[in-house]
């Protein structure tokens, strides 16, 4: 069964400091694996989906990077803003699954 | 807006007294689930639904009950609650399955006396 680890489970940093997320699991038998954000007492927003045959996804300041054959993906952070101050989750779509299992997140906080 | 709709929000209830969470998609997505979120134990899916008239278990699903008569549409059933279904719950859908982005509900905070 897959399991997802998610170092460290929480991180503090100043404002304007570059950053990485990382995400690790165990069975490298991936569909794809998406990253998401979520705010206290709100729901998850997809911020980046990589589909096993990319090694790179990016969206503004976000960069996520997927090692299949070593079980790990890092999400990148640059110039960190207050506003990305949230609980940063990964969830890897096992090759012949229909659903996702999640790691227990990352909580961010950026310090102004 | 294209968006999961989840209700009620907060809903605090006692043991045993049968209750149903909405949830509604207006993407025309063929997947649905729900999940349910605790301390700890980080979030674990209950029952998806890979289009109408097609569900199936998740990892959690005892307790609970789902039907999907139409595509935008996916209730979440409570027969008997009890206090052990404390929890956060949520919805997602998907365009195609699991191969596309999740699109999350806001959450439906449930207590149980």
């Amino acid at each position: 069964k897959q399991e997802v680890t998610q170092i460290p489970a929480a991180l503090s940093v100043p404002e304007g400091e570059n950053l990485v997320l990382n995400c690790s699991f165990t069975d490298s038998a991936i569909y794809n694996l998406q990253w998401f954000r979520q705010d206290p007492g709100k729901g998850l927003t997809s911020l980046l989906l990589i589909q096993s045959s990319q090694r790179e996804q990016t969206s503004g300041r976000l960069n996520a990077s997927l090692d299949k054959s070593s079980g790990r993906s890092t999400l990148y952070i640059a110039a960190s803003q207050p506003g990305d101050s949230a609980t940063y989750l990964c969830a890897p779509l096992g090759a012949g699954s229909y659903q996702l299992t999640f790691g227990k997140g990352t909580k961010l906080s950026v310090i102004p | 807006e294209a968006q999961v709709t989840q209700n009620p929000r907060y809903l605090i209830t006692v043991t045993g007294k049968k209750l149903t969470v909405t949830c509604s998609q207006n993407m025309n997505h063929e997947y649905m689930s729900w999940y349910r979120q605790d301390p700890g134990l980080g979030l674990r899916q209950i029952y998806y639904s890979m289009n109408v008239e097609v569900t199936d278990k998740g990892d959690v699903p005892e307790g609970y009950k789902v039907s999907r008569k139409e595509k935008r549409n996916f209730p979440l059933i409570l027969e008997s609650p009890s206090p052990n279904q404390t929890s956060l719950y949520f919805c997602a859908s998907s365009f195609g399955g699991l191969y596309n982005e999740q699109f999350f509900g806001p959450g439906t905070r449930l207590t149980v006396l």
